[in-house]
């Protein structure tokens, strides 16, 4: 059973690009978290999302970030015109729909602005 | 809004020697409560969680915690420490919807002496 996946794990993006970052949960997970890892920090939580569905975004910057989870495929966590001080490593992590359910983490995506 | 703190940013013991990793937590309900460990480049591993029930809580990798109302405490403890524990470890409590939004500390970098 595949754990979490995230692609890229490394991605390079110049000032003003756009930066895609995919998840695809654990099989049988529906729910789907975004967390963000500034070096030398904790993690700090951004999305949850079930499908087609965004449930809590009280951790999204209000500009130039959006996510979403469509009824196929990967979760998307999509910033518009990084800056430098995008760059971290994005986490995403799943879990069942229970109404206890512990997350697992993917691997991560590490961000670099130039 | 809740919090975490792990006041101890990095602690060393040498191998075989026991070990407490400190951590408070600030919310205003029943808390659920997490451990998380992540090695170098990669994701986060639960070791062990706290949502109800008996205050001690055993988890992998011979990790244990106690979760203690009075002193808003889940410390983490292994009574032997091995090198390959080596690594950061993060406390973390659950909120927002659903108490799915992990928060978490800081963390603590655990170093293991030969």
């Amino acid at each position: 059973n595949a754990g979490v996946m995230q692609n890229p794990r490394h991605l390079v993006r110049r000032r003003g690009q756009e930066a895609r970052l995919r998840c695809s949960p654990m099989k049988g997970h529906s729910h789907v978290y975004w967390y963000r890892q500034l070096p030398e920090e904790g993690l700090k939580f951004m999305v949850y999302l079930q499908k087609e569905n965004i449930i809590d975004e009280s951790g999204m910057p209000k500009e130039r970030f959006s996510a979403e989870f469509p009824k196929e495929g990967p979760s998307i966590l999509r910033i518009q015109q990084v800056v430098r001080g995008d760059s971290a490593a994005y986490f995403c992590a799943s879990s069942s729909p229970g109404l206890v359910s512990e997350q697992f983490f993917g691997p991560g995506t590490r961000l670099t602005v130039l | 809004a809740q919090s975490v703190t792990q006041p101890d940013i990095h602690i060393t013991v040498s191998e075989g020697a026991s070990l407490e990793l400190r951590c408070n937590y600030s919310y205003g309900a029943t808390p659920y409560l997490f451990w998380y460990v992540q090695s170098p480049g990669q994701g986060l591993q639960l070791l062990l969680k706290y949502f109800s029930g008996d205050t001690l809580v055993q988890g992998i990798k011979g990790f244990e915690a106690e979760f203690k109302r009075s002193q808003s405490s889940f410390n983490l403890r292994k009574p032997s420490v091995h090198w390959s524990d080596a690594a950061e470890y993060f406390c973390a409590v659950g909120a927002g919807t659903g108490r799915r939004a992990l928060t978490f500390g800081s963390g603590t970098r655990l170093q293991v002496q030969p």
